[in-house]
């Protein structure tokens, strides 16, 4: 089946500590997504990424990193620059310019919690 | 301009009644509004969407409503249920910019 594989589902980062969160796609698409979502919150973007070897900040970038050498894959490190990482993550993937109206496949999310 | 705002917040609803969200948007280049279904501790869900070209889209008990003049959408749902308590959001965007923009969220409560 094509999906989303987002793993770890839950995950503890001490302080100072860097973690990545796995972001794993086979639906052959283009584009990948990161978002943060807090409690009874939106979701604020991190990073994005239209195209392998590029991405681009989101509104929520400082503290975070992203690479994309793949087409599959599209890991997120949260560092410890990131003063307030507690929350939960939640990666998508979609096919921009294909006129169609399925939009974002996301994942099933990582719950990251500080202790 | 690039903001999609949302209300309400949070909605209660009797199984059976109608539920009701609303959106609204500035940026008159968006032209895709879907909207997403998210449970608990899960990822969200496309439920349904629309492009400008059509005022109305149904799905079984989830329709959107889309005014262009006013640019404002909305979904309603029809026999509300129990199961149909989650977190709706409203997002828009331009193919073409391949991003999202995502209004805050509404939490339904569908009580038996």
């Amino acid at each position: 089946d094509g999906g989303i594989t987002q793993s770890p589902k839950y995950l503890f980062r001490k302080e100072g500590q860097n973690v990545t969160l796995s972001c794993e796609q086979n639906l052959n698409h283009d584009a990948m997504y990161w978002y943060r979502q807090d409690p009874g919150q939106g979701l604020r973007l991190i990073y994005y990424s239209q195209i392998v070897n590029d991405f681009q900040k989101g509104d929520i970038a400082e503290g975070y990193s992203v690479s994309r050498e793949k087409k599959e894959s599209f890991p997120l490190t949260v560092t410890s620059a990131q003063k307030n990482p507690t929350a939960f993550y939640l990666c998508a993937s979609s096919a921009p310019g294909t006129n169609s109206l399925y939009g974002y496949t996301f994942g099933s999310g990582t719950r990251l919690t500080v202790v | 301009q690039q903001q999609v705002k949302q209300s309400p917040q949070s909605l209660i609803v009797q199984k059976g009644g109608i539920s009701i969200i609303n959106c609204a948007y500035e940026n008159t280049a968006f032209d895709y509004f879907p909207w997403y279904q998210q449970f608990p501790g899960k990822g969200p869900a496309l439920l349904i969407a629309i492009r400008p070209d059509v005022s109305e889209k149904k799905e079984g008990r989830f329709t959107i409503s889309f005014n262009k003049s006013a640019k404002q959408f909305s979904l309603h749902i029809m026999d509300s249920q129990p199961g149909d308590s989650a977190t709706y959001f409203c997002a828009a965007s331009m193919d073409s910019s391949y991003k999202l923009i995502f209004g805050s969220g509404t939490r339904l409560l569908v009580r038996p």
